[in-house]
């Protein structure tokens, strides 16, 4: 079956601009995490969700948001751009039920964000 | 707060030299435990993972991981490593019951040397 599909894979944007990535989950998952990783931080939680519905959030600024369509498809946005906020961007998704399987989490490539 | 910490961030080792790489924890309550590896120019992957029961677990490719709960540890180990596995290792823990977010150490470089 199909795996995670992050779009797109490399963009170059400038401080001050805005971006918008998007993740399809595997068919049937209904959970979608997004990671930021960059070297010498391995990866930190930006948020989680379920059905539509934020369930987690780390400790990223306001500047950082994202939403889930109902077919389980999610996007994050990260809105006037800093140059610290190049990393490569992860979306993982899970069957996100209550159960340790639902927790496994299967990774896109990424999408590598490199902001000037 | 709640994190994880990976000792080691950058081995080298020979090619049949045995591998342990340290993974401790800061949880409050029952934890599930991973470790995902991301070969060069591949997407990250699951390598092992425990839930329950014993507490020596076994992965792909020879890997096994040790859960401590007293030492709040999951190690993981191989007895003799090869070139392919050149990668990065990723600790990863979340809370039992209902879902709470996973997270993650900051990774482990491994080189293996032919």
């Amino acid at each position: 079956k199909a795996g995670v599909t992050q779009t797109p894979r490399y963009l170059i944007k400038t401080r001050g601009q805005q971006v918008t990535l998007s993740c399809s989950p595997i068919s049937g998952h209904r959970s979608v995490s997004w990671y930021q990783q960059t070297p010498g931080q391995g990866l930190q939680f930006l948020f989680e969700y379920f059905s539509e519905t934020q369930r987690n959030k780390g400790n990223f600024p306001g500047r950082f948001s994202g939403r889930q369509f109902s077919n389980s498809r999610s996007e994050m946005n990260v809105s006037t751009l800093e140059l610290g906020d190049s990393a490569l961007y992860l979306c993982a998704s899970s069957a996100g039920l209550a159960g340790g399987g639902a927790n496994v989490l299967t990774f896109g490539a990424g999408s590598r964000l490199t902001v000037l | 707060a709640q994190s994880v910490s990976q000792h080691n961030h950058h081995v080298i080792l020979s090619e049949a030299a045995s591998l342990e790489l340290g993974c401790n924890y800061s949880y409050g309550g029952t934890v599930n435990l991973f470790w995902y590896v991301q070969y060069p120019g591949q997407h990250l992957q699951l390598l092992l993972k425990y839930f329950s029961g014993d507490p020596l677990v076994k992965g792909i490719k020879g890997f096994e991981a040790e859960f401590i709960k007293s030492k709040f540890s999951f190690n993981l180990r191989k007895p003799s490593v090869q070139w392919s596995d050149t990668a990065e290792y990723f600790c990863a823990v979340n809370l039992s019951g209902g879902y709470q977010k996973v997270t993650f150490g900051i990774g482990t470089k491994l080189q293996v040397i032919p």
